[in-house]
Formats: C-alpha cells, sequence, structure tokens
C-alpha cells in the first residue's frame, strides 16, 4: 500500500505559468485536503472535499483550484502562478470515521 | 475562525531529559487536538491525539493533556532520544478542518 503520492516531487516554475499538483491516494479514504507549509506559519489549509464531487474553500484558497473527479485523485491548480505561492505542499485525506489526516511526501514548489 | 498558538518554536534538550510543548486554541467548538512529527523532508505524521472528553492520553513516551477550561493542550515526552529531534505540530478542530499551530523545531542534544 503506497498511502498517499504526491507528483512532482519538486518543480521550479516561471510566474504566470499554469501549474498542476497531483494527488493520489489508494486508502479509499473519502476526505482530501491540500496544505500549504511555509517556515514560521504552519501548515495552512488551501481546498479540502469531504467526498468525490464536492469541494470546499480553506483558509487560503485565492490563487488555487481544485477537482475530485473520483475518490483517489485530488489535483491542485495554480492558474498563473505568482513568486507569494512559492512554498511546500502536501496533500492529505482522512477516513470517514476518523478525525487522523495522513499526509503525503510534499511538493516543494518554487515560483520565480 | 480557529486560532492555535504554539510555544515555544524551538527547544533543546539533553538526551534522557523530558520535553514540553504547549498549544492554545480559540474556538470552544474543538472537539479533536491531533500532534504530528515532522521530520526533514518528509510529511508530518500523526504521533498522538486527544478528544476533547478526555483530559490526558499517553502512548509510551509521549503524552498529551488536554484543559477544555482554558483552551490549552500539551505535549510531554520523557526519557527523549536523538530519534525524537524533529518539528512538531500541534493543532485543534472539528469535523473535516484543522487548523495546526506555528510548530516546535525540538532538538535533542546527545
Amino acid at each position: 500500500i503506497a498511502g498517499i503520492t504526491q507528483a512532482p516531487t519538486s518543480q521550479i516554475l516561471a510566474a504566470g505559468r499554469r501549474m498542476t499538483l497531483r494527488c493520489t491516494q489508494d486508502m479509499r479514504h473519502n476526505a482530501m485536503y491540500w496544505y500549504r507549509q511555509d517556515l514560521g506559519l504552519g501548515l495552512r489549509l488551501i481546498h479540502y472535499s469531504n467526498t468525490a464531487g464536492t469541494t470546499g474553500k480553506g483558509e487560503v484558497p485565492d490563487g488555487y483550484s481544485v477537482s475530485r473527479a473520483n475518490t483517489d485523485d485530488f489535483p491542485l491548480t495554480l492558474a498563473s502562478a505568482v513568486p507569494s505561492q512559492t512554498s511546500v505542499y502536501f496533500c492529505a485525506s482522512r477516513t470517514g470515521w476518523s478525525y487522523e489526516q495522513y499526509f503525503g511526501p510534499g511538493t516543494r514548489l518554487t515560483v520565480t | 475562525g480557529e486560532n492555535v498558538e504554539q510555544h515555544p518554536s524551538t527547544l533543546s534538550v539533553q538526551e534522557g531529559d523530558s520535553a514540553v510543548i504547549k498549544c492554545t486554541y480559540s474556538d470552544s467548538a474543538s472537539n479533536y487536538f491531533p500532534w504530528y512529527k515532522q521530520e526533514l523532508g518528509k510529511g508530518p505524521q500523526l504521533i498522538i491525539d486527544i478528544r476533547s472528553n478526555v483530559g490526558e492520553k499517553k502512548d509510551q513516551r509521549i503524552a498529551v493533556t488536554l484543559n477544555k477550561t482554558a483552551k490549552h493542550f500539551s505535549l510531554h515526552i520523557t526519557e527523549t532520544q536523538p530519534e525524537d529531534s524533529a518539528v512538531y505540530f500541534c493543532a485543534a478542530g472539528y469535523g473535516e478542518k484543522l487548523t495546526f499551530g506555528t510548530g516546535t523545531r525540538l532538538t535533542i542534544i546527545p
């Protein structure tokens, strides 16, 4: 069982370019999340999805969009990247009967 | 919304001593309080959690205490070992959302 996989591991992106971060889980978890981690700010929720077909906004959603076409995949898209979106991005998932969130290994994104 | 404050931001302890990390939260509706450990280059991993109907929970060398009245909870690590060196995050929440603290970098000095 792989758990949660994220791709790419790292990426350098020019400002203004579009980028999709991929997240896939094989645990059949209902809920999935995207966080960004910045030094001194901890983990901040960008978007979440309680179940396939539904999504919701977190604390810092501006500039990001998500979709949840099926249970396993939860891609995060930056439509037009800006330098302030330089961060480490973590995907997480949770079953419907537990509060515990399982995190992926992260994607380090640098926007220049 | 929920606001979680975590202290200290850095902590160094001698191997074998105890370490304590404290968090406060603002939303009295929060009922779930996990602690995550993050090693360099990896995603956070849950090490212990507590629900609001419990005051204390232990798992070997790790314990968490919760004071609902004061809205604070703490992580206690006893008999610290070099492998305990990492960044630790507290969080508070209910339902599907968690709000994280800003993290504590714990260094165990051999």
